[in-house]
């Protein structure tokens, strides 16, 4: 089946510094990729998706100048978190979209924010 | 919008039981329905899908069928394993949406004990 990864899986950072996470289709082409966070016990939210080669579409309450998502290819896309903050922690999955109606989705990445 | 709706966990079962979660969902067009599976610390991985009415995805011992009458999908086991203990995310996805776009319920945590 279609592999996605993230990278890194885990990450600890500062409070004001930013993080990138990507995510890779490794055997597929994906002309779009999801972002989603999933809190503790909870279920994912979307946060954007992304279309290669042109801008993210956000979802309602989403801070784009906070989330900056970059589709640049169409085997990659990038999450980064600006100025992070320890609200920011969360487990962060992308997923690429391969038919219609269905994506794969990578394993995931913890980012702590201290 | 669209909606699932799933059964609240957490659902703790010995093995060999038979399982079931409920889903059900609230969508305007006609969607395709999955069960999606999450282990501890890894994302998730499709389990199985139904794309219209009446259809009865499976895997893995896994079934569910699409009821468009009840809009229901609920999944069933009829005999768990201690491997089968998972986090269970129901979810929908619309044809005319971007390529994969889903709504998730909230997840049914799975416990079974030997």
């Amino acid at each position: 089946g279609a592999v996605v990864s993230q990278h890194p899986s885990r990450v600890i950072c500062k409070s004001g510094t930013s993080v990138k996470i990507e995510c890779r289709s490794l055997d597929f082409q994906a002309t779009t990729m999801f972002w989603y966070r999933q809190f503790p016990k909870k279920s994912l939210m979307l946060m954007a998706t992304s279309n290669e080669g042109s801008k993210a579409t956000y979802e309602q309450g989403v801070e784009k100048d906070k989330f900056l998502i970059n589709h640049a290819s169409l085997t990659l896309s990038t999450l980064t978190v600006t100025s992070a903050h320890p609200e920011d922690s969360s487990f962060y999955i992308c997923s690429a979209g391969v038919l219609m109606y269905e994506q794969y989705f990578g394993p995931g990445t913890r980012l702590t924010v201290t | 919008g669209n909606s699932v709706t799933q059964m609240e966990g957490p659902v703790t079962l010995s093995e060999e039981a038979f399982l079931t979660i409920n889903c059900t969902y609230t969508a305007t067009g006609y969607p395709s329905l999955f069960w999606y599976v999450q282990y501890p610390g890894e994302g998730l991985q499709l389990l199985l899908k139904a794309t219209k009415a009446d259809d009865k995805g499976s895997n893995k011992g896994f079934e569910a069928t699409y009821r468009k009458e009840t809009t229901s999908f609920h999944l069933e086991k009829g005999s768990v394993q201690v491997s089968d203990s998972a986090v269970y995310f129901c979810a929908l996805s619309e044809g005319n949406t971007n390529a994969g776009k889903s709504t998730f319920g909230d997840g049914t945590t799975l416990t079974v004990k030997p």
